[in-house]
């Protein structure tokens, strides 16, 4: 069956324009994850989505961050004024539900240059 | 707070040798242990994991045993193959109602024929 799925691929910005990011989750799961992957940090967690709410948006690194999920299914992670610290990947994953149990999938992110 | 050490890569071995590549963990309360992989220019997989003291995940001819004492979770293969040249990520959750990934900073792996 489709993984999860990642737009676009590859984002090129300027300093200060807003970029919306989006995932596609695999059909029937209701938890989502958004991580971002830069040089400097590693691999670190965003926020986290069951079905529609997100409980827990204690990543975002400032307000410019925002993510909103609708229809229990895609989500878009909207960076308002980017910086070129801003650049990393963005990855989305989602499990079958948000129990510790469940295995996490992973999408092939979305790579964001801020020029 | 919670975290996770593994060892700076590169580690580049031979065809058919060992590896282990090291991972240690800081948690508050009772953490769930992963190795992810990422091959090149794929996304991140679960290589295997492990939710309690003295658990062994296995996948793949990889294996990582739970250590609570040592607060450790190393990986280990008996014979690589060029096939496992990728990206490995040791990780934590705590269940806080959900799974809240922490991940170490990586270990790419770089095996030759």
């Amino acid at each position: 069956g489709a993984g999860v799925s990642q737009s676009p691929s590859n984002k090129v910005t300027e300093k200060g324009k807003d970029v919306e990011l989006r995932c596609d989750p695999i059909s029937g799961h209701t938890a989502l994850y958004w991580y971002r992957q830069s040089l400097g940090q590693g691999l670190e967690f965003l926020i986290y989505f069951q079905g529609n709410s997100a409980p827990d948006k204690s990543g975002l690194p400032s307000d410019r961050f925002s993510a909103e999920r609708t229809g229990g299914s895609v989500s878009t992670l909207t960076i308002q004024r980017t910086q070129q610290e801003d650049s990393a990947v963005y990855l989305c994953a989602s499990s079958l539900t948000s129990g510790s149990h469940h295995e996490q999938f992973f999408g092939p992110g979305t790579r964001l240059t801020v020029l | 707070g919670n975290s996770v050490t593994q060892m700076e890569g590169p580690v580049t071995l031979s065809e058919e040798a060992f590896l282990t590549i090291n991972c240690t963990y800081t948690a508050t309360g009772y953490p769930s242990l992963f190795w992810y992989v990422q091959y090149p220019g794929e996304g991140l997989q679960l290589l295997l994991k492990a939710t309690k003291a003295d658990d062994k995940g296995s996948n793949k001819g990889f294996e990582a045993t739970y250590r609570k004492e040592t607060t450790s979770f190393h990986l280990e293969k008996g014979s690589v193959q060029v096939s496992d040249s990728a990206v490995y990520f040791c990780a934590l959750s705590v269940d806080t109602g959900f799974q809240k990934l922490v991940f170490g900073t990586g270990t790419r792996l770089l095996v030759s024929p």
